[in-house]
C-alpha cells in the first residue's frame, strides 16, 4: 500500500534550526526524496537517501531510518527563502514516487 | 531552470472544453512523468512513458485523459470534456532512466475550468 505522513504546517524563526518528520509504510522501497516547492512553482531536489544515516549538503541534512520508516529534514541557519512547502517522497519498487501532502514552512524575523 | 519546459504556463478554460498541454524532457531523459497537484497536496501520479512507450496508468486517469509520447521526444496531456475538478497544476517530471534517482520537474500548467 502507498501510506506516507507528514505534518502540514511548521513554524520557525529566522538563523533557527527546524526538522521536518516523514513517516512512511510500504512493501517496497527504493529510496526517500526531499523536495522543495514554492508556492506556484513546480519541485526541486534536495535530497535522496537510500541507507541508514545523516546526509548532510550545506544548510540542509537529511536523516534515514528504513527499519523505523522514517525520515527527516534538517534545515539550519534558516533564512526567510527557506519559507516553503517540503515534500517527502519515497520510491517504490516499480521506482514510482509516492509523495506526501508536503509540510508548509513558515519562517518569522 | 530544471531544462524541462511546459506550455502552457496557465490556461483557463470553460467546463466541457478540450484541453491539450505540453511537456518538453531533458533531451537525453527517456522516463517522462505526468503529475496531478492540487492545493496544499503532493503531486498525484498520472502515467508515466519509457520512451514512446506508456508503461502504466493511474487510476485516477479516466476516459477523458490521453497521453502520448509519439517520438519519445516531447509528450502532450489532454483532457477532453473538462470538469470542474480538473483544476489543478498538471506537473510533467522527467529522469535518465528506471534506476536513475533525480526527477526534474517543468514549471507546470495551471488549468483552471470555470
Amino acid at each position: 500500500g502507498q501510506n506516507i505522513d507528514q505534518p502540514t504546517e511548521m513554524t520557525a524563526t529566522e538563523g533557527a534550526i527546524v526538522q521536518i518528520n516523514c513517516t512512511y509504510q510500504t512493501s517496497g522501497f527504493n529510496g526517500l526524496f526531499w523536495y522543495q516547492q514554492h508556492a506556484g512553482e513546480a519541485p526541486t531536489f534536495l535530497s535522496y537517501n537510500v541507507l541508514d544515516g545523516l546526509e548532510e549538503k550545506g544548510r540542509f541534512s537529511s536523516f534515514l531510518s528504513r527499519s523505523k520508516g522514517y525520515s527527516y529534514l534538517l534545515l539550519k541557519e534558516l533564512q526567510m527563502k527557506d519559507s516553503a512547502s517540503y515534500l517527502c517522497a519515497y520510491m517504490d519498487s516499480n521506482y514510482q514516487l509516492i509523495w506526501g501532502a508536503g509540510t508548509k514552512l513558515i519562517i518569522k524575523p | 531552470d530544471t531544462g524541462v519546459s511546459q506550455d502552457p504556463r496557465h490556461k483557463i478554460t470553460k467546463r466541457g472544453q478540450n484541453v491539450t498541454f505540453r511537456c518538453d524532457p531533458i533531451s537525453e531523459h527517456n522516463r517522462l512523468y505526468w503529475y496531478r497537484q492540487t492545493l496544499g497536496q503532493g503531486p498525484e501520479f498520472l502515467t508515466y512513458f519509457q520512451n514512446e512507450a506508456q508503461l502504466e496508468k493511474s487510476r485516477l486517469l479516466s476516459d477523458r485523459f490521453s497521453a502520448e509520447r509519439p517520438k519519445g521526444s516531447f509528450s502532450t496531456l489532454e483532457i477532453q470534456r473538462t470538469e470542474q475538478g480538473d483544476s489543478a497544476m498538471y506537473l510533467c517530471g522527467t529522469k535518465g532512466g528506471a534506476y536513475a534517482y533525480e526527477q526534474y520537474f517543468g514549471p507546470g500548467t495551471r488549468l483552471t475550468v470555470t
